[in-house]
């Protein structure tokens, strides 16, 4: 267990929905980062945010936001679902920014669009 | 452009062969090189890890070389076992604009060890 948690575990919706997917980072961790892992593929980087900031952005559609809250823990939102965005949606965490903080997993939010 | 190659994509070893996992990266800025374990369905879980300043490092059975020069850096597994069946991804701390770092992962290269 890394320590950090995502839910739900399981989301299955239709196209055009919105959905939101939650984080909490492990104790004392700063940043939170968002990946989507499409069937058979790598971790594409979606977004980071550190303490309630965001700080890099990978290539995440205009169609998808996210925000981390005063307490830490952070929310992706995916609107205008389509089927393409069924994927795993993973969360990590580390203590800061710098290039040699660890990022720990969460276990991730499976997102189904039907 | 921040790109970092891994091959091979699917990899089949003999149980107690050894299994070489190899990546290059594009940023030469780039200074800290994790390796993730993902089991199927499950997270990627961080196995070892090599930052710039160092050329090699080894934890038990595993091993991870650097090579700044090349911007190649490699995961070497000796006396594999069929636990050790996973997808294994590289990745690279790509630095950002705003001197931030974003972590760049390699395709995975999915393990298969035979009994």
């Amino acid at each position: 267990d890394s320590g950090v948690t995502q839910t739900p575990k399981h989301l299955i919706t239709a196209t055009g929905q919105r959905v939101t997917l939650r984080c909490s980072p492990r104790s004392g961790d700063l940043s939170v980062y968002w990946y989507q892992q499409s069937l058979d593929q790598g971790l594409q980087f979606l977004i980071q945010y550190y303490n309630g900031e965001e700080r890099a952005k990978g290539n995440i559609l205009e169609r998808f936001s996210a925000q981390q809250f005063p307490d830490l823990h952070s929310e992706l939102n995916l609107s205008s679902l389509e089927l393409g965005d069924s994927a795993l949606y993973f969360c990590a965490s580390s203590a800061g920014t710098r290039s040699s903080d660890t990022q720990y997993f969460g276990p991730g939010t499976r997102l189904t669009v039907l | 452009g921040e790109n970092v190659e891994q091959h091979p994509s699917t990899l089949s070893v003999q149980e107690g062969d050894s299994a070489v996992i190899k990546c290059t990266y594009s940023d030469s800025a780039s200074n800290y090189f994790p390796w993730y374990k993902q089991e199927l369905g499950k997270r990627p879980q961080l196995i070892i890890d090599i930052r710039s300043n160092v050329g090699e490092k080894k934890d038990q059975r595993i091993a991870v070389t650097l090579n700044k020069t090349a911007k190649h850096f490699s995961l070497h597994i000796t006396e594999t076992q069929p636990e050790d069946s996973a997808v294994y991804f590289c990745a690279a701390f790509h630095p950002t604009m705003d001197s931030s770092y974003k972590l760049i992962f390699g395709s995975g290269t999915r393990l298969l060890v035979r009994p």
